[in-house]
């Protein structure tokens, strides 16, 4: 079985500076997804990046990118220019391709807070 | 926003109450998923369905349990609610009419908490 571990419970930043929040991952499978998700407090959880484990190069949305490191099992966000906004709990998620109802294993979740 | 709706968001129970957590989805997808979520904790899987008339559970047990009749509607039964069934319910979805992103990223809707009292 995956699993995803987030090795930090708390994070915080001053406005407009530059965050990374971790994560490692344990798989025998060789093909795969990761994610990490955004849940504002009360809110939906919010799609915030993705990655395909075949692709080498590291996917950027805005200002979201990940530092995936394949042999490190590794998949680690970075955040640049933190906005107010950013202010949330962040997940970490995995998901095989194969399996029963293709479901995503989750991290225990990072809180990010944001100082102005 | 992805498409994928949950009511109540919020609801206060008695003991002994039953309650079912209404989710819809107008994406067309196949697969749709039950979580659930203490504050500022991680989410456990609790049901899932592949379609109509497929429903499994998941990784964390519930007494929970669920129906599949039509593709848009995954609703969530709790016969008799006890004070342990408060948390918060995260309804999901994915399928492959989602083009966008070829490993069938999981939607969610924003979610049902439930406390009983």
């Amino acid at each position: 079985a995956q699993t995803v571990t987030q090795s930090q419970p708390e994070m915080s930043v001053q406005e407009a500076e530059t965050v990374t929040l971790s994560c490692t991952y344990d798989t025998s499978e060789s093909d795969y997804y990761l994610f990490w998700y955004k849940q504002p407090p009360s809110r939906q959880m919010i799609l915030v990046i993705r990655q395909e484990a075949y692709k080498q190069q590291n996917a950027t949305e805005n200002r979201f990118s990940v530092n995936f490191q394949k042999a490190a099992k590794s998949f680690s966000l970075k955040i640049s220019d933190s906005q107010l906004g950013d202010a949330a709990m962040y997940f970490c998620a995995y998901r095989s391709p194969w399996g029963a109802g293709n479901m995503l294993t989750f991290g225990g979740g990072t809180r990010l807070m944001v100082k102005p | 926003e992805a498409d994928i709706y949950q009511t109540p968001r919020y609801l206060v129970i008695g003991t002994g109450k039953k309650i079912t957590l209404e989710c819809s989805q107008t994406m067309g997808h196949d697969k749709m998923y039950w979580y659930q979520q203490d504050p500022g904790m991680e989410l456990h899987l609790i049901h899932y369905s592949y379609g109509v008339n497929s429903t499994e559970k998941g990784d964390l047990s519930s007494e929970s349990t669920v129906s599949r009749i039509r593709t848009e509607h995954f609703p969530l039964t709790l016969e008799s609610a006890r004070p342990s069934h408060t948390s918060q319910y995260l309804c999901a979805s994915s399928g492959g009419q989602d083009l966008a992103f070829s490993g069938n990223t999981i939607y969610f809707g924003e979610g049902s908490w439930l406390t009983v009292v």
